[in-house]
């Protein structure tokens, strides 16, 4: 079984201020590890993911994440938030399965403020 | 890259009649499809599992018999909403998992559904 917590449903920046947007997995196997960004109405857009390798992962729009594995988190930074940034965040973990489902977070919506 | 066609994109329609969203892949065969319901400021939930050539997988709570999930062939899965109720107004999103492409699921743009 695999599930994922996203602390803090809402999360509020300045513009400039950095970003950070927290994940914790619960996964009885080595996971994989995803983010993923939504704007209203439309589909998810993949940021960044962790599969296996470098624990360091840098993703589009200037967001990287990294995978702890003592801590089981992957937390999605950025270090300046733009306005275009304001979206809802979903963290989400599979196994290593090509046929498994992702199990998604509850969603962090981010706010930038000017 | 690989690309998951959603259709519609938004659709309305009356308590009780049935409605029909499509996923198609584009440039890949998509054995499996994972389908998503995603309500007002909440997260994706996973509904069921479509495979082709067999049956649906569903995920506890979620009726068989009002959401018909179809596989007809390796580019096509859809979901059958029946006797809709306002209460299955929602965002349906389909997602078709790794295979050949590396470690990436291709999201379909999702369908607004929303029931009057």
């Amino acid at each position: 079984a695999q599930s994922v917590t996203q602390l803090g449903s809402h999360v509020s920046v300045s513009e400039g201020a950095l970003v950070l947007l927290r994940c914790n997995y619960s996964s009885s196997v080595p996971p994989y590890l995803f983010w993923y960004v939504q704007y209203p109405n439309q589909g998810l857009q993949l940021l960044l993911k962790y599969t296996t390798g470098a624990t360091l992962v840098k993703g589009i729009n200037g967001f990287e994440a990294e995978f702890k594995k003592s801590e089981t988190s992957f937390h999605l930074t950025k270090p300046s938030a733009h306005m275009s940034d304001a979206a809802e965040y979903f963290c989400a973990v599979s196994t290593n399965n090509a046929g498994n489902m992702l199990t998604f977070g509850g969603g962090t919506r981010l706010m930038v403020k000017p | 890259g690989a690309v998951v066609s959603q259709h519609p994109s938004w659709v309305i329609c009356k308590s009780g009649t049935s409605v029909k969203i499509e996923c198609r892949s584009l440039d890949f065969q998509a054995t499996t499809m994972f389908w998503y319901r995603q309500f007002p400021k909440q997260s994706l939930m996973l509904m069921a599992t479509s495979n082709e050539g067999s049956k649906a997988t569903y995920e506890q709570g979620v009726e068989k018999d009002k959401f018909l999930i179809n596989h007809a062939s390796l580019t096509l899965s859809t979901l059958t909403v029946t006797s809709a109720h306002p209460e299955d107004s929602s965002f349906y999103i389909c997602s078709a998992p790794p295979g050949d492409r590396g470690w990436s699921y291709t999201f379909g743009s999702g369908t607004r559904l929303t029931v009057v």
